[in-house]
């Protein structure tokens, strides 16, 4: 079984400029979240999907950051414009229907950095 | 709210010697606790939790946590450790009521010496 899947694993983009970060959960997989790691700190939550629906997106730094999961499936966040301080790594997580946090599984995440 | 605090960011050991990574948190409601793991180039990987029942967990590579209610601690140890187990460790809690979070701390990096 495909674990979490993340593309791309590393992106390097200019102040002001758009990049969408993809993530693709384990099949079957109702719950969605994306966390965030900046410079070395704590991994922050961010957002967290119920198939397509937003059920809790209080960890989202401002209204540059854009989370979408059409479909139900595959999830996408798209940070647009990047400033410096969007430097980081993004993980992307799921888990099955009614195991919420306790079974989440994390993809390898994506590198962005902020030039 | 929640917090967790990891009060090493680095932990050196030599190889084949123990090693305990400390793990304090802050609730106001009861929590689930995790030790999630990241190894060179990887993603994070679930190593352990406390749910319920008996406060000393086990991984499957000898790692064991032990859940103190009193001292909100979660302490990570392992009796002896392989040069395999250079990674960052991840102490993390979730609150029973709203589980769709994970709180992480800042991460301990264990690097082992030969």
């Amino acid at each position: 079984e495909a674990g979490v899947t993340q593309f791309p694993s590393h992106s390097v983009i200019e102040k002001g400029q758009t990049v969408t970060l993809r993530c693709d959960p384990i099949s079957g997989h109702d719950n969605l979240y994306w966390y965030r790691r900046v410079m070395g700190k704590e991994i922050k939550f961010l957002l967290h999907f119920v198939k397509e629906s937003k059920q809790d997106e209080s960890g989202m730094p401002n209204n540059r950051f854009l989370a979408e999961r059409t479909g139900g499936t595959y999830s996408t966040l798209k940070v647009q414009p990047a400033e410096l301080e969007d430097s980081g790594v993004y993980f992307c997580a799921s888990s099955p229907v009614g195991r919420l946090n306790t079974e989440a599984f994390f993809g390898q995440g994506t590198r962005l950095t902020v030039v | 709210a929640q917090s967790v605090t990891q009060l090493d960011s680095q932990v050196p050991v030599f190889e084949e010697a123990p090693v305990e990574l400390r793990c304090n948190y802050s609730s106001s409601v009861s929590v689930y606790l995790f030790w999630y793991v990241q190894y060179p180039n990887q993603g994070l990987q679930l190593l352990l939790k406390y749910l319920s029942g008996s406060t000393l967990v086990k991984s499957i590579n000898g790692f064991e946590a032990e859940f103190n209610k009193s001292q909100t601690s979660f302490h990570l140890r392992k009796p002896s450790v392989h040069i395999s187990d250079t990674a960052e460790y991840f102490c993390a809690v979730s609150p029973y009521s709203s589980a769709s979070k994970i709180i992480f701390g800042s991460g301990t990096r264990l690097s082992i010496r030969p």
